[in-house]
């Protein structure tokens, strides 16, 4: 079975600053993805970054960027530059065998001006 | 259109009601998911399409749900006798081919309330 975990129920960040937001995960397989899917509430899931597992460089798309431990089965998702349209709901998510998606509990960040 | 609609975006439904929710993916997408929300949590899978076989359905949470993708495109969710535990938002999902890496590029769901 998987699992993802996102300890974090809320967080908040003032524009411009730095947020990072954290996810663990558990699973038996040897080839996963891992996913940063971001709901505002229009509840429409926007993908933000992905990481393949077998790769160890840590993928990076704008002022999004994760860091991936893969030993640790963490990663985490660093925003840079926080803009006030980042405020959403944040869900990481594990792709496996059968491309179904296992994704944690969410973290609602809020970007404050 | 562009993206994956859904219908009704919004439904409220009596107790033992039966419930239907459509999903349009994008044009030429062979795979399609199904997702239930509740409020506050992550989408939890219900079940997978690859172009009209339903290759997964282990996330069905009772035989009162039931799921169809006859011609492989569009796809109905379909609720038997619901009960107040189904209020939640139902996700669909599509991509373009069944790889691991491949983006799913999700509707804005379809919120159930059953009162």
């Amino acid at each position: 079975a998987q699992t993802v975990t996102q300890s974090q129920p809320e967080m908040s960040v003032q524009e411009a600053e730095t947020v990072t937001l954290s996810c663990t995960y558990d699973t038996s397989e040897s080839n996963y993805y891992l996913f940063w899917y971001k709901q505002p509430p229009s509840r429409q899931m926007i993908l933000v970054i992905r990481q393949e597992a077998y790769k160890q460089q840590n993928a990076t798309e704008n002022r999004f960027s994760v860091n991936f431990q893969k030993a640790a089965k963490s990663f985490s998702l660093k925003i840079s530059d926080s803009q006030l349209g980042d405020t959403a709901m944040y869900f990481c998510a594990l792709g496996t065998s059968g491309s179904r998606l296992t994704f944690g509990e969410g973290t609602q960040l809020t970007v404050n001006p | 259109g562009a993206g994956v609609s859904q219908s009704p975006r919004y439904k409220v439904a009596k107790r033992g009601q039966d419930v239907a929710l459509r999903c349009d993916p994008i044009s030429g997408h062979v795979s399609l998911f199904w997702y239930q929300q509740a409020l506050g949590q992550g989408p939890e899978f219900l079940t997978y399409f690859q172009n009209e076989a339903q290759l997964d359905k282990s996330g069905l949470p009772s035989d009162r749900f039931f799921a169809e993708r006859p011609e492989g495109s569009v796809s109905t969710l379909k609720i038997q006798r619901t009960q107040q535990e189904d209020s939640a938002v139902y996700l669909c999902a599509s991509s373009r081919i069944r790889k691991l890496n491949t983006e799913a590029f999700f509707g804005q769901g379809t919120r159930l309330t059953v009162v």
